[in-house]
């Protein structure tokens, strides 16, 4: 399959703990983006790179967020001292171009619960 | 960013054509409207876009009105595999951003025997 993968698919964790999520993009698409999804809720924006640059961060990305993507291929997303409102699903996309018209694809996410 | 408004459940008998509409009024003139479904226990998927003139493709097809203040996003014979939530985005068409998508609460769309 050559789509975007995330490991692990599903995090069950205690509240404090630090946790690390991977994603693998679509081999040659230049932009990977992290987005993260609430029960009920579309997904939200929350970072994006391009190659290994993270251009752009949302504000809903705290100091103890940080996502990586060293050599501009898979990304990792860490989040540090997990709170109970962490809980969520956490959705990584890639895309080849830019502009209106890059299509997006999406993982199949990583669904997060913190105890 | 642009606004958009859509309705938050439908329903469609299976093998009948689906209207899914989507207001977005404050729209400017190099916003793309963009749809993405997600269905159940999934990432979301890409469906269509345009800017102006409607648009075809195997998934369905979009009707943009002349004044781009709303669009719809047909799907010509819908199937139970079609029960998902459709999500209408607003891009902005300046390759300098980071063409991020915001999303919505979309619509979810139940499909029934």
């Amino acid at each position: 399959d050559t789509g975007v993968s995330q490991d692990p698919r599903h995090k069950i964790t205690k509240r404090g703990q630090n946790v690390t999520f991977r994603c693998d993009p679509i081999s040659e698409h230049n932009r990977l983006y992290w987005y993260r999804q609430t029960l009920g809720q579309g997904p939200e924006f929350l970072t994006y790179f391009q190659n290994e640059a993270q251009l752009e961060k949302s504000r809903l990305l705290s100091d103890r967020f940080s996502a990586e993507r060293p050599k501009g291929s898979f990304s990792t997303l860490e989040i540090q001292r997990t709170e109970q409102g962490d809980s969520a699903m956490y959705l990584c996309a890639s895309s080849l171009t830019s502009g209106a018209g890059g299509e997006q694809f999406f993982g199949p996410g990583t669904r997060l619960t913190v105890l | 960013d642009a606004k958009t408004t859509q309705p938050n459940s439908m329903e469609s008998n299976e093998e009948e054509p689906v209207h899914l509409p989507c207001n977005h009024s404050t729209i400017s003139g190099t916003d793309y409207i963009h749809w993405y479904r997600q269905l159940p226990s999934q990432g979301p998927e890409y469906v269509i876009h345009g800017l102006t003139s409607n648009v075809n493709n195997r998934m369905a097809s979009l009707a943009i009105a002349e004044d781009r203040k709303s669009s719809t996003l047909i799907l010509h014979r819908a199937t139970l595999r079609d029960a998902a939530v459709y999500y209408c985005i607003l891009r902005v068409s300046n390759t300098g951003t980071a063409s991020k998508l915001t999303f919505g609460t979309g619509t979810r769309l139940q499909v029934t025997l």
